[in-house]
């Protein structure tokens, strides 16, 4: 089955302790990002990459970093976390060929 | 810039009843559009998108969008609300930025069904 998949879907964390969240792809999409959804803000990019080892900015992309060693693989980390990146994380991927972008699940991240 | 405004955060109606969820979009180009659904608790799934073919696009659990350029809008709508048709809806226009694509969504309407 076509998918995309993130872990964990629910973390409680601190604030200051690293974390990471992962994002896996079956599709063999060259592009993936990362979005955040909070409340009344709809979702805003932090990261995206085109390709392996190819990232760049969103919109939203301080106090995170991304890497991309294997095309399927794009996990989102978080040196040091603060309570304002409390929020609802998705990833996505897509083919360049098309239009559509499939999202994860979620990841509904606290921090304390 | 592109961007998109979702004019209701909150819609509600009965079950049975027709569903109207209204969006405007800004864009400098022939714009690729979508509407996105997410109900409680779970990802996002398309519900259709528009990309120049047709202006009325059909798309999933029979809902429907109509592109008016000289409005520029592309509203939801569907003939009937049914209770699993509660969720939230983002509507989303597709940014061209030399090799990549990138999605700004609407921040959202939430569809309440009544019995």
């Amino acid at each position: 089955e076509a998918q995309v998949t993130q872990n964990p879907r629910y973390l409680i964390t601190v604030t200051g302790k690293k974390l990471t969240v992962t994002c896996s792809q079956n599709m063999n999409h060259e592009y993936m990002s990362w979005y955040r959804q909070d409340p009344g803000l709809g979702l805003r990019q932090i990261y995206y990459s085109m390709n392996v080892e190819v990232t760049d900015k969103g919109d939203v992309p301080e106090g995170y970093k991304v890497s991309r060693k294997e095309k399927r693989n794009f996990p989102l980390i978080l040196e040091s976390p603060s309570p304002n990146q409390t929020s609802l994380y998705f990833c996505a991927s897509k083919s360049p060929r098309v239009d559509t972008q499939y999202f994860g699940p979620g990841t509904r991240l606290t921090v304390l | 810039a592109q961007s998109v405004t979702q004019l209701d955060s909150h819609v509600s109606v009965s079950e049975g009843t027709p569903v109207l969820l209204r969006c405007n979009y800004s864009s400098s180009y022939s714009p690729s559009l979508f509407w996105y659904v997410q109900h409680p608790n779970k990802g996002l799934q398309l519900l259709l998108k528009y990309t120049s073919a047709a202006t009325l696009v059909k798309g999933i659990n029979g809902f429907e969008a109509e592109f008016k350029k000289s409005e520029t809008s592309f509203h939801l709508t569907k003939p009937s609300a049914h209770m699993s048709d509660a969720a939230e809806y983002f509507c989303v226009v597709s940014v061209v930025m030399t090799r990549f694509q990138k999605l700004v969504f609407g921040t959202g309407t939430r569809l309440l069904v009544s019995p």
